[in-house]
């Protein structure tokens, strides 16, 4: 079955600290991941992608990385700010004639001044 | 200016009514789909569409019904046979290409209450 976790559950920091959320797959093929930012109350928006060949990229403050062989993703934000307060979600999909995706259950992280 | 919209942004509803939520998109994606989001949990799929008048039951299709009569259109009807609606719904559509994952652009979601 194909199942996606994310670690931590909640994440507590300092505003300008830096912080890694974490994001294990076991979604076989695999074709993509992404991750999305959801805002309190409002619907996700997709931040980065990585397919099978990149190992990292960066949006911004935002750094993705994916080891393929391991299965395992990880987001880190550079000096965090309060607007980082949100739900990071990592979503995997799958190949071969699969286009729904499998979504984490999300990581919130809120930013304390 | 292109988008997904959700309406209405709260509802309210009495035990045993059907309520329907609407969504609607100008992106000209062809896919779109319903989740159903509860505190601590992730997004589960509700129902699925690739093309006007076809569309697949998700992972917790019972007490949901949809409709795609038209590329722009996928509203979401929750029945009385529903048994916990009380949730947020997000609607999301994205393009289709064969065998691979494509960015879903979301609505705002309904956040849905039974009094």
């Amino acid at each position: 079955k194909n199942q996606v976790e994310q670690s931590p559950q909640s994440l507590i920091i300092l505003e300008g600290k830096n912080c890694t959320l974490q994001c294990n797959y076991t979604v076989s093929p695999f074709s993509n991941l992404r991750w999305y930012k959801q805002d309190t109350g409002r619907g996700p928006v997709s931040l980065t992608i990585m397919t099978f060949s990149e190992n990292t990229k960066s949006n911004g403050r935002y750094t993705a990385t994916l080891d393929a062989d391991t299965k395992q993703s990880s987001l880190h934000i550079t000096a965090s700010q309060l607007s980082d307060s949100a739900s990071y979600i990592c979503v995997v999909g799958g190949s071969g004639g699969s286009y729904i995706p499998t979504f984490g259950r999300g990581t919130s992280l809120i930013v304390h001044p | 200016d292109g988008g997904i919209t959700q309406s209405p942004k709260y509802l309210f509803r009495k035990e045993g009514q059907n309520v329907t939520l609407s969504c609607e998109q100008n992106l000209n994606h062809d896919a779109m789909y319903w989740y159903r989001q509860d505190p601590g949990q992730g997004l589960r799929l509700i129902y699925y569409s690739q093309i006007v008048n076809d569309f697949q039951k998700g992972d917790i299709a019972e007490g949901y019904s949809v409709s795609r009569e038209k590329k722009e259109s996928f509203p979401l009807t929750v029945t009385s046979a529903q048994k916990n609606p009380t949730a947020f719904y997000l609607c999301a559509s994205s393009i289709l290409s064969s065998g691979s994952y494509n960015e879903q652009f979301f609505g705002p979601g309904t956040r849905l209450t039974v009094l």
